[in-house]
C-alpha cells in the first residue's frame, strides 16, 4: 500500500537557525497537506500544495510540492520557540476518502 | 471560530468494555474521520465517513470497531470489547469538501487496563 515518510525523525535546532523536513511518498499524489502538532495538542491545518511544483509562503514558512507530486519539503527559516511541534505531511491514501499521515518531523527549538 | 469538539477528553476503562467517543463535527462540513495517535507515534486513519455511511475504513478498524452518526451532529466511534493496545488518543476531524483541509477535534485519550 501506499507509503508516506518523512526525515528526519527528529531536529534540534539553536533559536534562529533554519529547519527543513522532507516527506517522500511511494505514489503520486493528487495533492499533500501539512500540519503542525504542538506537545500535549492536536493536528492543527497549516497548508495544501496541490500543482506540481509549487511553492507556498507563510511568513517564515515555505512550503515546496515536487514536480513528480510525490515528495515535498517545509521549510521554517530563524526558527522561534513557538515553531515547537510535530510537523507531519498527509496526502491522500489511494482514496479521497483517505488521508495518510507521514511519521512526523519532531522539532525542538533551544533557546 | 467554529470547532470540532470531543467528548470525553478522558476515559479509563477496563479490557472488554464497551467505549462511546463523540464528536460534534463542524456544523457545515460533509467528510468525516477517526483518527488515532498512540503516543509519540503516527497519526493513524481509523475510518472516513460521508452520505451517513462509511466510505473508507483501515485495517484497524475491525469488527470491534464501529462509527454512528446517530442524530445529525453528533458522530460516535464504538470500540465494542477494548483491549490493552486499544490505549491511544482519538482524534475525531471534518471537513467541508473531498480532500480538504481536515478540522481536528482537541482528542479523547483513552486508557485501557
Amino acid at each position: 500500500g501506499q507509503q508516506v515518510m518523512q526525515i528526519p525523525q527528529y531536529q534540534h535546532v539553536q533559536e534562529g537557525e533554519d529547519f527543513t523536513t522532507y516527506c517522500n511518498s511511494s505514489t503520486t499524489l493528487s495533492n499533500i497537506q501539512w500540519y503542525k502538532q504542538r506537545p500535549g495538542g492536536h493536528p492543527v491545518f497549516l497548508i495544501q500544495l496541490v500543482k506540481s511544483g509549487e511553492v507556498k509562503k507563510q511568513k517564515r514558512l515555505t512550503f515546496q510540492f515536487g514536480e513528480a507530486k510525490k515528495n515535498s519539503s517545509l521549510h521554517i527559516t530563524a526558527t522561534q520557540t513557538t515553531d515547537v511541534g510535530t510537523y507531519f505531511c498527509a496526502g491522500p491514501g489511494g482514496s479521497y476518502d483517505k488521508v495518510i499521515f507521514g511519521p512526523g518531523t519532531s522539532l525542538s527549538v533551544i533557546p | 471560530e467554529p470547532e470540532v469538539t470531543q467528548t470525553p477528553s478522558h476515559q479509563v476503562t477496563q479490557m472488554g468494555q464497551e467505549v462511546i467517543l463523540r464528536c460534534v463535527p463542524i456544523s457545515n462540513h460533509l467528510y468525516f474521520y477517526w483518527y488515532r495517535q498512540i503516543l509519540g507515534q503516527k497519526v493513524e486513519f481509523l475510518v472516513s465517513f460521508y452520505n451517513n455511511e462509511i466510505s473508507e475504513k483501515s485495517e484497524i478498524f475491525d469488527d470491534q470497531f464501529s462509527v454512528e452518526r446517530p442524530d445529525g451532529s453528533n458522530f460516535t466511534l464504538k470500540i465494542r470489547s477494548t483491549k490493552l493496545e486499544d490505549s491511544a488518543m482519538y482524534f475525531c476531524a471534518s471537513s467541508p469538501t473531498y480532500t480538504g483541509e481536515l478540522f481536528f477535534g482537541e482528542g479523547s485519550r483513552l486508557t485501557v487496563l
